[in-house]
C-alpha cells in the first residue's frame, strides 16, 4: 500500500519561498514506472497542477508553465521523498498543496495515490 | 492549452436517482489521458475512474464512465448518501506535458 506523507509549514510571508516535502512509503522516488506530482487547489484556481518528477533511466522534471519561473521539484534517493519550493509567493499562492503518485503505467495517465494535503496561507 | 468544461455545476438529486456528469474537452483527446475523481470535504480527490472507463481498484460498480473524442460521461447508477460530493475530470496532454481538471460538478442532496 502507497502512503504519501506531506510535511512543511503552513503560513509563507509574502516574497519568501514555501517549501514542502513528501514522503513515499510503499513504492521509490526512483521507480521506473511512477511519477511523483504536486497539485494545488484554491477556489479561485481549482486543481492545478504545478509539476512533476521521475525517473527513467535518467531524472526528468516537468513544470506547469504558469510557475515556471519559481518552482523547484526535487527528488531525494537517500529519504525516498521529493519536495517542492515555491519562491517569490504572494497571497494568490494561498492554496492546499498535494502530493500525488501518477500512477505506474505507460498507456494510461492519472493519480492514483495523494497525499493528506497542506493548507499554505501566504501572509504578512 | 486543453480546456475542460464540466456540467452542471451543481446537480442535485436525491438517493436512489442516477446521477449523469458531463466533461467536455475543447478539442479531441485521447480517452486513455481522461480519468474522474470524487472529493468530499476536507479530503484529497480519490480516483473512481481511468482510462474513461475503467473502475479504479475498489470503486463500486454503480460508478461508471464512457466517452470519447471530446464528450465523456460519469454515471452513478443509484445514488448511496455517502455519494454527494464533488467531481472532476481531469486529462493529459503531452505537449507540452502537463495535466489539467474541469472545474468540478457538485452533487448534492435534493
Amino acid at each position: 500500500q502507497v502512503q504519501l506523507q506531506q510535511s512543511g509549514p503552513g503560513l509563507v510571508k509574502p516574497s519568501q519561498t514555501l517549501s514542502l516535502t513528501c514522503a513515499i512509503s510503499g513504492d521509490s522516488v526512483s521507480s521506473n514506472s511512477a511519477a511523483w506530482n504536486w497539485i494545488r487547489q484554491s477556489p479561485s484556481r481549482g486543481l492545478e497542477w504545478l509539476g512533476r518528477t521521475y525517473y527513467r533511466s535518467k531524472w526528468y522534471i516537468d513544470y506547469a508553465v504558469s510557475v515556471k519561473s519559481r518552482i523547484i521539484i526535487n527528488p531525494d534517493t537517500s529519504k525516498n521523498q521529493f519536495s517542492l519550493q515555491l519562491n517569490s509567493v504572494t497571497p494568490e499562492d494561498t492554496a492546499v498543496y498535494y502530493c500525488a503518485r501518477e500512477a505506474p503505467s505507460r498507456t494510461l495517465w492519472y493519480f492514483d495515490y495523494w497525499g493528506q494535503g497542506t493548507l499554505v496561507t501566504v501572509s504578512s | 492549452e486543453i480546456v475542460l468544461t464540466q456540467s452542471p455545476g451543481t446537480l442535485s438529486l436525491s438517493p436512489g436517482e442516477r446521477a449523469t456528469l458531463s466533461c467536455r474537452a475543447s478539442q479531441s483527446v485521447s480517452s486513455s489521458y481522461l480519468a474522474w475523481y470524487q472529493q468530499k470535504p476536507g479530503q484529497a480527490p480519490r480516483l473512481l475512474i481511468y482510462g474513461a472507463s475503467s473502475r479504479a481498484t475498489g470503486i463500486p460498480d454503480r460508478f461508471s464512465g464512457r466517452g470519447s473524442g471530446t464528450d465523456f460521461t460519469l454515471t452513478i447508477s443509484r445514488l448511496e448518501p455517502e455519494d454527494f460530493a464533488v467531481y472532476y475530470c481531469q486529462l493529459y496532454d503531452t505537449s507540452p506535458p502537463m495535466y489539467t481538471f474541469g472545474q468540478g460538478t457538485k452533487l448534492e442532496i435534493k
